[in-house]
């Protein structure tokens, strides 16, 4: 079982839609989750974290931490062309500084 | 301009051949750290490092050796490169203080 699963897609959604990507993982002391973007040929940049249970909201994107049930997803409100990338959900497993990856969704916003 | 530098970006050479990448920051972070991106494998940490001469393990250290004798430089050695090596590599770093971790363009590399 891997320690960070997201479904690799590809995920289309049209322009102005709410795309929704979703990530679970499998060790419950977790304490830290990271969503990163990352654009054909780039590197990732960081663009959401959360800590706590529940929702955190910056401007289109809200994150969405569920501990007991060990998912974290990410909801792209509006979402736009320039959204099209993929995202890599990241948890911090050990220790303060050890990210462990999941393979990224491709995420697809048709005009 | 804040960033993380890696040389060189594209790599080709052959079995055996001991190659180094490059990375530096100018940032003064005292956390940087190697991945290498795999397709449908996702990035996987290969070493990190806390602060000067302080270096770990990640998930993937087998064939790779890092050293961090100045803050701001972090170079991955290969001392026998395979093919199974070939892939996309990026160094990161951030301020012990933050979560943020800032990546480097990424260094292509292509064992024959």
């Amino acid at each position: 079982q891997k320690e960070v699963e997201q479904n690799s897609g590809p995920l289309s959604v049209p322009e102005g839609a709410i795309a929704s990507l979703n990530c679970t993982y499998s060790d419950r002391g977790s304490q830290s989750f990271f969503w990163y973007r990352q654009y054909s040929g780039k590197s990732p940049e960081l663009i959401m974290s959360i800590y706590s249970n529940g929702d955190k909201e910056d401007g289109r994107f809200t994150a969405q931490l569920n501990k007991a049930s060990q998912y974290v997803s990410l909801l792209i409100r509006d979402s736009q062309p320039s959204d099209s990338a993929t995202y890599l959900c990241a948890v911090n497993q050990r220790s303060a500084r050890q990210l462990t990856f999941g393979s990224g969704t491709q995420l697809t916003v048709l005009p | 301009e804040a960033q993380v530098t890696q040389n060189p970006r594209y790599l080709i050479t052959v079995t055996g051949k001991k190659l180094t990448v490059t990375c530096s920051q100018n940032m003064n972070h005292e956390y940087m750290s190697w991945y290498r991106q795999d397709p449908g494998l996702g990035l996987r940490q290969i070493y990190y490092s806390m602060n000067v001469e302080v270096t770990d393990k990640g998930d993937v250290p087998e064939g790779y050796k890092v050293s961090r004798k100045e803050k701001r430089n972090f170079p991955l050695i290969l001392e026998s490169p395979s093919p199974n090596q070939t892939s996309l590599y990026f160094c990161a770093s951030s301020s012990l203080g933050t979560d943020t971790q800032y990546f480097g363009p990424g260094t292509r590399l292509t064992v024959l």
